[in-house]
């Protein structure tokens, strides 16, 4: 696609109900980043992947959320037990070649844990 | 102390001015230094991309970063309203993933 794409763009869920939010990327880029960005605060980097695989799971809050990629391109963030305290703006991106400051960012999926 | 400072604003100046966003931070192995624009419901876009220390141009965009004193800067020449948005600095350093981190932002308004 022309940019990176996510859905569903809003959430409204349920706490304690789990959520799937997903990311296609850039045709080709090979590095995908998830970040949660609430209010009045700045983007908190979750977990990044390179290809299929997560180099880097530190930023995970809790063992509620969780991330895959398959096929080197679509992947999904599931967040299990949902908590009001995860309501926030999921933003995926996508980076080419080796420089990963380089990022190019979806729309984000604004999530509400009622 | 957070990692990375800014004045979250909101920052309102005429159509014309020159505006300047700052940031400072505590981590000195800081090396790459960018700065992000956000428009409402959109995802960050990159504005500003530097290596260390020194000063970086783009049209009316300049960023300015100084690693002595922790400190970076942008400033926007003869701002439009199309300037309005969320500015959010970012700094990374090896290796990547955790030594990735963006300020809270800072939100302009330029007023016609």
């Amino acid at each position: 696609g022309a940019g990176v794409s996510q859905s569903p763009s809003n959430k409204v869920t349920e706490k304690g109900k789990d959520v799937e939010l997903r990311c296609d990327p850039i045709s080709g880029h090979t590095a995908l980043y998830w970040y949660r960005q609430s209010l009045g605060q700045g983007l908190e980097f979750l977990i990044y992947f390179q290809g299929n695989s997560a180099p880097d799971k530190s930023g995970l809050p809790s063992d509620r959320f969780s991330a895959e990629r398959t096929g080197g391109s679509v992947s999904t963030l599931t967040i299990q037990r949902t908590q009001q305290e995860d309501s926030a703006v999921y933003l995926c991106a996508s980076s080419f070649g080796i420089d990963q400051n380089i990022q190019y960012f979806g729309a984000g999926t604004r999530l509400s844990v009622l | 102390q957070k990692e990375v400072e800014q004045d979250p604003g909101p920052l309102s100046v005429p159509e014309g001015a020159i505006v300047s966003l700052n940031c400072t931070y505590s981590n000195s192995a800081f090396q790459y230094f960018m700065w992000y624009r956000q428009y409402s419901r959109k995802g960050p876009e990159l504005l500003m991309y530097t290596y260390s220390s020194g000063n970086k141009e783009d049209g009316r965009f300049t960023a300015q970063v100084d690693k002595s004193s922790k400190y970076i800067s942008l400033f926007i020449r003869d701002s439009q309203p199309s300037d309005s948005a969320t500015y959010l600095c970012a700094m990374s350093a090896p290796p990547w993933g955790q030594n990735f981190v963006f300020g809270p932002g800072t939100r302009l308004s330029v007023l016609p």
